[in-house]
């Protein structure tokens, strides 16, 4: 089974990015399935961001559209979320996933904390 | 989209059979059979233990069973053991780009 592991900073000052990567082991990030970005604010409940396949095709969730970029390195075996013009409510663990065929979640990184701050 | 309600917490002896339920609408749950179950010990990856509503992944025991009736989605855990103690919760596919997810449950084994 894969395993993922998400990387980046865990502070991020109002109005900046968030980046992160997801490091890929165990399998190939270029196999038939999608693999997808995660959130759960301190306190909330979980809150799918969006996914891409290995073609580059992306969904988005609509609230997040047009702040968010998932995008693919192949040589890498890595995938990556960028988020734009945080604020305090984009605080919390972000998971980055495997996608099972349909409509599951079938590998989880162990999540990051990622706290938006002056 | 409005999250699935479940109960905060449950808790069972050892051996016991303990359920949690997952409670969407006609949009979500009542619509799809894409209910999914995830245990999450805290600081670790969450894992699958159900898909589909019913459908186990290899590797997870069968005292884990998953089941739905109109909009409600049950996960069972029978001959509770002390490694179930664990956060719980579902997730259903819910239209084009969209998941929900449950708010989650806290098991403990008494």
């Amino acid at each position: 089974q894969v395993q993922l592991q998400e990387s980046g900073p865990g502070l991020v000052e109002p109005s900046g990015t968030l980046s992160l990567t997801c490091t890929v082991s165990g399998g190939s990030i270029s196999t038939t399935n999608w693999w997808s970005w995660i959130r759960q604010p301190p306190g909330k409940g979980l809150e799918w961001i969006g996914e891409i396949y290995p073609s580059g095709n992306t969904n988005y969730i609509p609230s997040l559209k047009s702040r968010v970029t998932i995008s693919l390195e192949k040589s890498k075996n890595q995938f990556s979320l960028r988020l734009t013009s945080v604020t305090a409510a984009d605080t919390a663990v972000y998971y980055c996933v495997k996608n099972g065929d349909p409509f599951y979640f079938d590998s989880w990184g162990q999540g990051t904390l990622v706290t938006v701050s002056s | 989209q409005s999250a699935l309600t479940q109960p905060a917490s449950v808790s069972g002896s050892p051996g016991q059979s303990i359920t949690i339920s997952c409670t969407g609408t006609s949009t979500d749950v009542g619509t799809y059979n894409l209910v999914s179950w995830y245990q999450h010990h805290p600081g670790k990856a969450p894992k699958l233990m159900i898909y589909e509503v019913t459908k186990r992944p290899s590797g997870v025991s069968n005292r884990f069973s998953g089941s739905k009736s109109g909009n409600t989605a049950s996960l069972t855990i029978s001959g509770l053991q002390a490694e179930d103690e664990a956060d719980y919760f579902c997730c259903s596919h819910a239209g084009i780009y969209t998941y929900v997810f449950g708010t989650g449950t806290s098991v403990t084994v008494l």
